[in-house]
């Protein structure tokens, strides 16, 4: 049982279109969290959102936008693509946003 | 600005030797601390953490060391074994903060 599942774990696309990242977590917790992974490894926070409130990383573009259907799933939605967007996106969750993140494996995205 | 910093992007240890890995931190209102281990193509997943509370927090071959002066963590590994080469990141949060900032990891190799 994957805890924190995130698909597609690679996704090659061109410059301008308009992609989904899909995350879902089976572990009851109340707080999800989207992280990029740039090309220096630095795990840097997008999004953290619980079911009352979205906290944004002002630095995000606004082509990158949260959509979370229900309390187990945060999907992250990007317009436009741009080439500097290539990085690995990282889901977590966590109990009360305080307790260690839980991960997914990552989607590996790749713009051309 | 990088509030966390983990200045030694690699390191190599025998097997059976000690694996010291260290972190910095900025923010003085941060105070809780952990270390999450990461695998190539998986999330990172969470190790040990510590509270600001204390100066130590042991889990068998894992111990994290705290000295809340000099801003300054450590992990030691004690004995290494192959299993450990993965990279590792330091994270921290404050009481005021819903997120974990993270160092840029710190790549185990240990040698059989």
């Amino acid at each position: 049982d994957t805890a924190v599942s995130q698909t597609p774990k690679y996704l090659v696309t061109q410059m301008g279109n308009d992609k989904s990242i899909k995350c879902e977590q089976n572990l009851g917790h109340d707080t999800m969290y989207w992280y990029k992974q740039d090309s220096k490894k630095f795990l840097k926070i997008m999004f953290s959102y619980n079911n009352k409130e979205l906290i944004i990383n002002e630095t995000v573009p606004n082509r990158f936008s949260p959509k979370s259907p229900d309390k187990a799933h945060l999907n992250l939605h990007i317009n436009s693509l741009e080439l500097g967007d290539s990085a690995v996106y990282f889901c977590a969750s966590s109990q009360n946003g305080v307790s260690p993140l839980h991960f997914g494996n990552g989607t590996r995205l790749t713009v051309t | 600005d990088q509030q966390v910093k983990q200045n030694s992007p690699s390191l190599s240890v025998q097997e059976g030797r000690i694996s010291i890995l260290n972190c910095d931190y900025t923010n003085s209102m941060f105070d809780y601390f952990l270390w999450y281990k990461k695998y190539p193509a998986e999330g990172p997943t969470f190790l040990i953490s510590i509270s600001s509370i204390k100066d130590k927090n042991e889990d068998g071959r894992f111990t994290v060391f705290l000295n809340k002066s000099a801003k300054h963590l450590s992990l030691h590994i004690v004995p290494s074994q192959p299993g450990d080469s993965a990279v590792y990141f330091c994270a921290a949060s404050s009481p005021t903060g819903n997120q974990f900032y993270f160092g840029t990891g710190t790549s185990l190799t240990v040698i059989p």
